[in-house]
């Protein structure tokens, strides 16, 4: 299968806490692309990362990348309930447009 | 003023029937896309258009079939509905294609329920 695989499927903390998903994929990449999914919603963009890249930070969000081990960490800090939601990392197949996205994590954060 | 938007939000359908849902999209973007994401979550691409040709076509069954009647519009027709083809099919697009470098905008989703 071309999919990234993701961990942990699901993931429950409190408000307040920090919040770590990781991806793996299995192709090379010159890219790496984090996307939030609310319930019921379509998927937004959070951030992206560039090959050459290895930490990149967005407000309360902290992307790393290892190309050696071809995974990368989504570190959300400082939870809010309104972070609820399912996160997927994406990656290029290639130097194409087709986008090959992870299984995903579920993250709950209660208040 | 939505970016990407779709239509129908909910499709429920009689198996055997053909159906159609819209997508349009206002960010001037060449690109569009198909998604389609599975009870489980699951998210893969179906096809992808280049102000309208067809440039990915992934092993889809022909009774799937997208068309683009200008850059900003990318509908899909399904024919003779199947119990699997159940799921959620989310409309993209993007500005840059062919280098993937760029963003997908995604509409919120068409969820098709077939009976």
């Amino acid at each position: 299968s071309q999919q990234g695989e993701e961990d942990p499927q699901a993931l429950s903390i409190q408000e307040g806490e920090n919040a770590t998903m990781n991806c793996s994929y299995k192709t090379s990449i010159n890219n790496l692309q984090w996307y939030r999914q609310n319930s019921g919603r379509g998927l937004v963009h959070l951030i992206l990362i560039r090959s050459n890249e290895r930490e990149k930070h967005s407000g309360r969000l902290r992307v790393t990348l290892d190309t050696s081990k071809k995974s990368s960490s989504l570190l959300i800090t400082a939870s809010r309930a309104a972070d609820t939601a399912s996160y997927f990392c994406a990656t290029p197949w290639g130097n194409t447009d087709k986008l090959i996205f992870g299984t995903g994590t579920r993250l709950q954060v209660f208040p | 003023d939505t970016a990407v938007s779709q239509t129908p939000k909910y499709l429920v359908t009689q198996m055997g029937n053909d159906k159609s849902i819209k997508c349009e999209q206002n960010l001037g973007h060449d690109t569009m896309y198909w998604y389609k994401q599975d009870s489980k979550k699951f998210l893969k691409i179906m096809f992808s258009y280049n102000n309208k040709e067809l440039i990915i076509n992934e092993t889809v069954p022909n009774r799937f079939s997208p068309k683009s009647p200008d850059k900003a519009h990318l509908n899909l027709h399904i024919n003779s509905l199947e119990l699997g083809d159940s799921a959620v099919y989310f409309c993209a697009s993007s500005q840059f294609p062919g280098q993937g470098n760029e963003k997908l905008f995604f509409g919120s989703g068409t969820q098709l329920s077939v009976l």
